[in-house]
Formats: C-alpha cells, structure tokens, sequence
C-alpha cells in the first residue's frame, strides 16, 4: 500500500531533550516536507526537500532540523526541543510531476513539549 | 499566492442540510487551487481540486468547488451533509510555476448536528 509512515503517532518529551521524529515513505517520490498544524493557524511548512541531499527553509523552521540521505526517509529533527513546539506535525510527499495531484499524507505525530 | 482566507473557523450544520465552505485567496498569476479534509485524527487528504478547465469541479464524497478568478474565491459545496462529513477542511492555493509549494489557509470545521 502506497503510503507516508509517520513514527511515533505520539510523544511526551522535556524541554531539552533531543528528539527525532521519522517519515519514511514507499512510492519514490523527489518531494517530501515537514508540517505543523496548530488551532487557527493551518498548516505551516517546516522545511521541505525536492530530492535527496536537497533541503530548504519552510515558513518556521527555526528550532528544527532535517536531512534527506535517503529518498524514502526524511527525519524532522529537534536538537533542544521547547514548549512552543508543542504540535501536531505532520510528513507529506508527492512526486515530482505529480504534486498537482495531491500530497500523500502521513497520519501525524502528535508532540508535547514540558 | 500571497494568501488564503478561509472565513469561517467553525461551520454548525445540520444532518442532510446543505453546507458551503467559503475560501478566498490573494495572487496575481494562475493558481491551482485545492480542498483538502482531514478526519479526526487523521492526516489530510485531497478532496477535489482546480487545475483549468470547467470552473465547477466535483470531488469525493459528493462534494464540488467553483472557481471565481474575478472574485478570487474557491468555495466548497454539498448539498447534503451527513455525520461522516464532520471534518477540518483546508483550502490551498498554488501559483501555477511554484513547483509543489502550497499555501495553506487556516482551516474550517465542519460540525454536524444530528
């Protein structure tokens, strides 16, 4: 099944504390990016990735990190996590020529910060 | 696309009544235009979207959207609702040469009552 797997669905964390979380994604598509989602803001995009090795600024991506070694795995990454991170996130891909169709969307991580 | 406005954060309607969602976007090129529903906890998926063509564009579960270029808009229409349509829907705009970016408005919650 053509899918984005978001890992952990949930997790409770404290400031500082180094975390990762995974999106890995089974349909070789270029385009993979981060989201978060809070309450009356929508989405906003995190960073994003057009293929591998190739990483760019989203509209918030202050206190994150990424990677894309791989064209399957993009790792969304929080060196010193604080409480204004805490969110719903949320991995999207599509493919190159195939984004006007639609995102593929992972089920989200759902993340709090203490 | 400079923007998007979703006006409503919150949509009360009753079971078999019909509903619109009303999306508003700001740009000065061609734009896609999409809806996208998310289900309680769950990610996103694309309902319908706009590319060219018939301004009237049908999507899944019965839904349909009309593009309005003059007045910027790109509301979304069912005649009848019914409990499994409650859900966070999210309009996103694309400038047609912005190769995968979206712009995301803030969303709008559809609450059904039986």
């Amino acid at each position: 099944e053509a899918q984005v797997t978001q890992n952990p669905r949930y997790l409770i964390t404290v400031t500082g504390k180094k975390l990762t979380v995974t999106c890995s994604q089974n349909m070789n598509h270029e385009y993979m990016s981060w989201y978060r989602q809070d309450p009356g803001l929508g989405l906003r995009q995190i960073y994003y990735s057009m293929n591998v090795e190739v990483t760019d600024k989203g509209d918030v991506p202050e206190g994150y990190k990424v990677s894309r070694k791989e064209k399957r795995n993009f790792p969304l990454i929080l060196e010193s996590p604080s409480p204004n991170q805490t969110s719903l996130y949320f991995c999207a891909s599509s493919s190159r020529t195939g984004w006007v169709y639609g995102y593929t969307f992972g089920s989200g991580t759902r993340l709090t910060v203490v | 696309a400079q923007s998007v406005t979703q006006l409503d954060s919150q949509v009360p309607v009753f079971e078999e009544a019909p509903v619109e969602l009303r999306c508003n976007y700001s740009s000065s090129v061609s734009v896609y235009l999409f809806w996208y529903v998310q289900y309680p906890n769950q990610g996103l998926q694309l309902l319908l979207k706009y590319l060219s063509g018939s301004t009237l564009v049908k999507g899944i579960n019965g839904f349909e959207a009309e593009f309005n270029k003059s007045q910027t808009s790109f509301h979304l229409r069912k005649p009848s609702v019914h409990i499994s349509d409650t859900a966070e829907y999210f309009c996103a705009v694309s400038e047609v040469d912005s190769n995968y970016q979206l712009i995301w408005g803030a969303g709008t919650k559809l609450i059904i009552k039986p």
